[in-house]
């Protein structure tokens, strides 16, 4: 596609329930990323996948999280059991590799737990 | 621990002057650094970036002045258009890193606002 697509755009969720966030990276681009921004706050690395390599999960916060590429095109970022503190919005964004930072967003997930 | 640091919440600043958004960082393994703008509702989009072995990289309004003795770096909007209202996140990441390479940290971000 012509940009990084993320869905849902919006997600309301009771605490405690699992949630899959989706995002769409641009065609023909190895590296896919996962940032979240909290209220506040600036983007924070969640995890990083390149070609076939295994994954950077070194910034996921617990191990509630999860995320998988299948394809190495679609990746799927999973909370589970969520908490209040999970409420943020999410970020994914795609490169053609490693040295290109001038990485692609999507709009993001903003999601609440309530 | 904040690695990169914007310690300006916000800018307010008159269309037609300089606008001067400023970036911290404290990890000297930083080699590359980038700023992202962001519109409400919108990703953060690629502005300009700059390699450590530069100490500045001009595009159009818009210039990057690094200063890696004291670690820090700036962004130059000259003139400021109403348009260039946003968030500004200043970014950086170590790129001779092992698997930490392609990842950026992220400064707070300072929200600019142009006045017309």
């Amino acid at each position: 596609g012509a940009g990084v697509s993320q869905s849902p755009s919006n997600k309301v969720t009771e605490k405690g329930k699992d949630v899959e966030l989706r995002c769409d990276p641009i065609s023909g681009h190895t590296a896919l990323y996962w940032y979240r921004q909290s209220l506040g706050q600036g983007l924070e690395f969640l995890i990083y996948f390149q070609g076939n390599s295994a994954p950077d999960k070194s910034g996921l916060p617990s191990d509630r999280f999860s995320a998988e590429r299948t394809g190495g095109s679609v990746s799927t970022l999973t909370i589970q059991r969520t908490q209040q503190e999970d409420s943020a919005v999410y970020l994914c964004a795609s490169s053609f590799g490693p040295g290109t930072y001038g990485y692609t967003f999507g709009s993001g997930t903003r999601l609440t737990v309530v | 621990d904040q690695q990169v640091k914007q310690n300006s919440p916000s800018l307010s600043v008159q269309e037609g002057r300089i606008s001067i958004l400023n970036c911290d960082y404290t990890n000297s393994m930083f080699d590359y650094f980038l700023w992202y703008k962001k519109y409400p509702a919108e990703g953060p989009t690629f502005l300009i970036s700059i390699s450590s072995i530069k100490d500045k990289n001009e595009d159009g309004r818009f210039t990057v002045f690094l200063n890696k003795s004291a670690k820090h770096l700036s962004l130059h909007i000259v003139p400021s258009q109403p348009g260039d209202s946003a968030v500004y996140f200043c970014a950086a990441s170590a790129r001779a890193g092992g698997t930490s390479y392609g990842k950026l940290t992220f400064g707070q971000g300072t929200i600019l606002t142009v006045h017309p």
